[in-house]
């Protein structure tokens, strides 16, 4: 595709529901990152994968958060027992090879949980 | 640590030129600037590198001071697509280059 995709766009999930976010990176791009986004604030980084190694996951708050890239293409976020603190938009980023280090970004899912 | 941004919100007239600064309590290796619009998704600008190099890209262009571990994004003669929020990304060392600290922004809102 032209650009990184993202779906859904809106999620709206009860306290203690479990949900699925998908990010369809650029395609060849190695890097993939997923961030948090709070209202008004910065991108908070979560997790990085390259290809289908997850090299870094320091930034996932808690054990409820789990992403994976089986292929090294399409990633899933996946939180469980959402709590109201996990209201955000999540982005997902793509960066290709070598020296290129834009990062191209999704639109963003903007989870509620109510 | 999280690099600080200031100031944290500009209001300008069409034309006027504007100066974003991000600093950092740690040593650079880079720095990475993205505007974001209302509900969209940040878009890259510019990257910088230890070297206190200086680009630019089109009216917008930063420097990078890596003594003062500080960036400045300029913005010359101001149009009206440049509103929105201005964010930087930071990293300590080539081996987190991708792996950024984002600041918490600076909007910025550019009137006709």
């Amino acid at each position: 595709g032209a650009g990184v995709s993202q779906s859904p766009r809106y999620k709206v999930a009860k306290r203690g529901q479990d949900v699925a976010l998908r990010c369809d990176p650029i395609s060849g791009h190695v890097s993939l990152f997923w961030y948090q986004q709070a209202l008004g604030q910065g991108p908070e980084f979560l997790t990085y994968f390259q290809n289908e190694a997850q090299l870094d996951k320091s930034g996932l708050p808690s054990d409820r958060f789990f992403a994976e890239r089986p292929e090294g293409s399409v990633s899933t976020l996946k939180i469980q027992r959402t709590q109201q603190e996990d209201s955000a938009v999540y982005l997902c980023a793509t960066a290709g090879r070598g020296g290129s280090y834009e990062q191209y970004f999704g639109p963003g899912t903007r989870l509620t949980v109510t | 640590q999280q690099p600080v941004q200031s100031p944290q919100a500009v209001i300008l007239r069409e034309g006027e030129d504007a100066v974003i600064n991000c600093s950092s309590s740690k040593a650079l290796y880079s720095v990475h600037w993205y505007r974001q619009k209302h509900g969209e998704a940040p878009v890259f600008l510019m990257i910088l590198l230890k070297g206190g190099e200086q680009k630019g890209h089109d009216k917008i262009s930063a420097s990078f001071n890596e003594k003062k571990q500080q960036s400045s994004l300029y913005l010359t003669a101001s149009q009206l697509s440049y509103s929105g929020t201005y964010f930087c990304g930071t990293a300590d060392n080539a081996g987190n280059n991708r792996k950024l600290i984002w600041g918490l922004g600076t909007s910025l809102a550019v009137n006709p």
